[in-house]
């Protein structure tokens, strides 16, 4: 069965103050790992998609990285409108399933001016 | 692009009645689309994969009967909870893939049985 465990659970920072989140998996057959922001009673807003070990992608303040293992969202210099539940999620291929999408329970950041 | 509309937002119900929520893709045609649910400070779980002009395909524990899913089009899938009671309350949210897009969410419906 996948598993996907991000930490930590919530994390509070002052604005301009650096940090990452993780996400840990186990999967058979990584196809992909996804990042969303999800704001409170909204659906999830893709954020980056990563495909292999090594990989790296970044966008404005937020860079995510890929290990076989894990993957890190980093944050640098947040503002108070990065604050949001930021979610992981997996897909692992294997037949008919191949498009699930399995998610960690999320990272709630909030950022203080 | 690739957007999905999710309808209604919120929805008050009572007990022992049905709602329907409907979740269409704008701009693109899907011919899957998925339905999750979340409860407060959990994660997004996969109820059910929607496939245009066939049976939806339900996960383990989840009752196919009391959530019926129907995607006649390939543009508009709808989900029904029937005979909803308080512990049905949750944040549903439907899903797209586009190829090159990638998956693509509604905004969720708050769904509360009174």
């Amino acid at each position: 069965e996948d598993q996907v465990t991000q930490s930590p659970e919530a994390l509070r920072l002052q604005e301009g103050e650096s940090s990452s989140l993780n996400c840990s998996y186990t999967v058979s057959g990584l196809r992909g790992l996804f990042w969303y922001r999800q704001d409170p009673g909204k659906g999830p807003e893709f954020l980056f998609t990563l495909y292999s070990a090594g990989e790296e992608k970044e966008k404005e303040r937020l860079k995510a990285t890929l290990t076989k293992k894990e993957s890190f969202l980093h944050i640098t210099a947040p503002k108070p409108e990065d604050s949001a539940t930021y979610l992981c999620a997996v897909q692992a291929g294997s037949g008919g399933s191949n498009y699930k999408l399995t998610f960690g329970k999320g990272t709630l950041l909030t950022v203080n001016p | 692009g690739a957007v999905v509309s999710q309808h209604p937002s919120r929805v008050i119900c009572k007990s022992g009645t049905s709602v329907k929520i409907e979740c269409r893709s704008l701009d693109f045609q899907a011919t899957t689309m998925f339905w999750y649910r979340q409860f407060p400070k959990q994660s997004l779980m996969l109820m059910a994969t929607s496939n245009e002009g066939s049976k939806a395909t339900y996960e383990q524990g989840v009752e196919k009967d009391k959530f019926l899913i129907n995607h006649a089009s390939l543009t508009l899938s709808t989900l029904t909870v029937t005979s909803a009671h308080p512990e049905d309350s949750s944040f549903y949210i439907c899903s797209a893939v586009r190829a090159k897009f990638g998956y693509t969410f509604g905004s969720g419906t708050r769904l509360t049985v009174v």
